[in-house]
């Protein structure tokens, strides 16, 4: 168990809305990311962090934010949430020796 | 981009070992080959990964070739709960820490 939590785990919104999805860790990381998960495109990384304030976009960070103001922290936002963003959001911390851990997932749609 | 190549489907009987291959004719010096698996509604999870020896750990073994162009998973006696899509990836912690996954292959297994 890597400490990792993601919430909420299911949410369903409107087109337009703002959205926010937070990652929570336990065990003091420096790396976190978060990723999303469709059919036929697998796991891509959206943003990532490398410290407290220290952020930097991945493969796919249009019309996302993310912001960490504490270590056990990573947001991801969605200012203006479009259909194209449901998907599944998978939270991620990167262990000592290289290897990532992952959360068990946030469900999003939006309708 | 070093990448790598999976077969898209094994098959494999209750408590018979699997060999999982997996190509990487690209691969550098730098790069860390590492192992995940999915399984049906939950996150990844990290199995292992080396660098130019074997690894064994209590999930799996990870037997690298020599020149390092290809390397495969074994699980040594396949459960029931090991049916999952199961993801190589090169990964250099230098590459903007984007650890890019692929399809993976997808192992079922059969009782």
């Amino acid at each position: 168990d890597a400490g990792i939590t993601q919430s909420p785990r299911h949410k369903v919104t409107e087109t337009g809305t703002p959205v926010t999805l937070r990652c929570h860790q336990t065990e003091n990381h420096r790396y976190m990311y978060w990723y999303r998960q469709d059919p036929g495109h697998g796991l891509r990384l959206i943003h990532y962090s490398y410290g407290v304030k220290d952020t930097d976009k991945g493969e796919v960070s249009d019309g996302y934010s993310v912001s960490r103001s504490k270590t056990e922290d990573f947001l991801l936002t969605l200012e203006s949430a479009t259909s194209s963003q449901t998907s599944v959001y998978f939270c991620a911390i990167r262990g000592f020796t290289g290897e990532l851990f992952f959360g068990e997932g946030s469900r999003l749609t939006v309708l | 981009d070093a990448k790598t190549t999976q077969p898209n489907s094994m098959e494999s009987n209750e408590e018979e070992p699997v060999h999982l291959p997996c190509n990487h004719s690209t691969i550098s010096g730098t790069d860390y080959i590492h192992w995940y698996r999915q399984l049906p509604s939950q996150g990844p999870e990290y199995v292992i990964h080396g660098l130019t020896s074997n690894v064994n750990n209590r999930m799996a073994s990870l037997a690298i070739a020599e020149d390092r162009k290809s390397s495969t998973l074994i699980l040594h006696r396949a459960t029931l709960r090991d049916a999952a899509v199961y993801y190589c990836i090169l990964y250099w912690e230098g590459n903007n820490n984007d650890m890019r996954f692929g399809a993976g292959t997808r192992l079922t297994v059969k009782p």
